[in-house]
């Protein structure tokens, strides 16, 4: 089992819908919880990060966090084309005093 | 600021060749982390460093990966030899803390293609 999964997509949403993503990880002793941007030949950027369960809110971007599910979510609204990249998932924490990134979702927001 | 530098931004060599990529951290981060990235594997932590002391090295493939920090401003990882499997995106990034807790800072990334 990898320790931190995400579907790889692409994940097609049409502009101004909501793009659900989705990442769980391994180890239960996670702490700490990352959402990266990467668009095509460039350099990954963090968009959101989360501790604690539940949701947290920055502007169109919702991070969900369930620690009894190792689960972590990431969704945005009103998709726009500028959101189409690849969104990586990391997890710091547990066994491993690291990051640890999934392969990432692709997104693609359609006109 | 500048963000983090690396150099070259690209490089082609052939197998059996020295490369040796280079960083610069943003100034005042105390961590600098070296991934690569595939389609295959994704972005894996090859090593990290706190107050230039390399903290964990486990994702180094093998003894012909090296990396040096010798001061703050500056690292660099060698591969030596080179082997076709090490054509990858190689990133280096920067934090003001240890991984887990504060941002992480990433340059433009190396392209390495051995061929």
């Amino acid at each position: 089992q990898k320790e931190v999964e995400q579907n790889s997509g692409p994940l097609s949403v049409p502009e101004g819908a909501i793009a659900s993503l989705n990442c769980t990880y391994s180890d239960r002793g996670s702490q700490s919880f990352f959402w990266y941007r990467q668009y095509s030949g460039k350099s990954p950027e963090l968009i959101m990060f989360i501790y604690s369960n539940g949701d947290k809110e920055d502007g169109r971007f919702t991070a969900q966090l369930n620690k009894a599910s190792q689960y972590v979510s990431l969704l945005i609204r009103d998709s726009q084309p500028s959101d189409s990249a690849t969104y990586l998932c990391a997890v710091w924490g547990g066994t491993a005093s690291k990051l640890t990134f999934g392969t990432g979702t692709r997104l693609q927001v359609t006109l | 600021d500048a963000g983090v530098i690396q150099s070259p931004r690209h490089e082609v060599t052939e197998m059996g060749q020295e490369v040796t990529l280079r960083c610069k951290p943003i100034s005042g981060h105390n961590s600098l982390f070296w991934y690569r990235q595939t389609m295959m594997r994704g972005l894996e932590l090859l090593i990290y460093f706190n107050n230039n002391v390399p903290i964990d090295d486990s994702g180094m493939p093998e003894d012909r990966f090296s990396a040096k920090m010798p001061n703050a401003s500056f690292s660099t990882l060698k591969i030596q030899p080179s082997e076709p499997r090490d054509s990858a995106v190689y990133f280096c990034a920067s934090s003001s803390g240890l991984a887990g807790i504060y941002e992480q800072y990433f340059g433009p990334g190396t392209r390495l293609t051995v061929t």
